[in-house]
């Protein structure tokens, strides 16, 4: 079956520190990866994205490469701010049939100043 | 602007009630989803429809029901049958495009007392 399984937070780090969020997935077929965040009492936003193998995808400072051998899409950010504070979900779509996302746990950031 | 609202975005209800949370968009997508929400947990699909007219279960479907009769909106009934109805409600909508991302809702807290 398809599954994504997320770094267990939470994780806090000082403001400019490095954040790395792990992610890891399993899928049946080829799948399109992805990064959500959301803030408190929110919805999800759409951080970023890689739809292929090797794809890097960037946004605000963030960045994850789909590594196809490692079958991983770790987030990763080099200077982390107090407002990237937020719960951030990795999720993939397989692209054949239904187009459901299947999220992880989630990982939440705590920034502090 | 375009979007998607849920409403309301508190709502609680006596045991035993059914209640039925709102989702309208004005993207003109096709694709309508509703996930479930828990602490310390991802996002669990509960229904969803790629068309107007028809709709399909996802992982955690009893105890819901939906409907689809215009494009813009996909109302969530929670029944009585719902065991823990006390969560998170976040709705989402997409394209019907391969490697689309879905657009999320504010969402709805619901607590069930």
């Amino acid at each position: 079956g398809n599954s994504v399984t997320q770094m267990e937070g939470p994780v806090t780090l000082s403001e400019e520190a490095f954040l790395t969020i792990n992610c890891t997935y399993t899928a049946t077929g080829y799948p399109s990866l992805f990064w959500y965040v959301q803030y408190p009492g929110e919805g999800l936003q759409l951080l970023l994205k890689a739809t292929k193998a090797d794809d890097k995808g960037s946004n605000k400072g963030f960045e994850a490469t789909y590594r196809k051998e490692t079958t991983s899409f770790h987030l990763e950010k080099g200077s982390v701010q107090v407002s990237d504070s937020a719960v951030y979900f990795c999720a993939l779509k397989v692209i054949q049939g239904a187009q459901k996302l299947v999220f992880g746990q989630g990982t939440r950031l705590t920034i502090n100043p | 602007d375009g979007g998607i609202t849920q409403s309301p975005k508190y709502l609680f209800r006596k045991e035993g009630q059914n209640v039925t949370l709102s989702c309208e968009q004005n993207l003109n997508h096709d694709a309508m989803y509703w996930y479930r929400q828990d602490p310390g947990q991802g996002l669990r699909l509960i229904y969803y429809s790629q068309i107007v007219n028809d709709f399909q279960k996802g992982d955690i479907a009893e105890g819901y029901s939906v409907s689809r009769e215009k494009k813009e909106s996909f109302p969530l009934t929670v029944t009585s049958a719902q065991k823990n109805p006390t969560a998170f409600y976040l709705c989402a909508s997409s394209t019907r495009q391969q490697n689309n991302e879905q657009f999320f809702g504010p969402g709805t807290r619901l607590t069930v007392l």
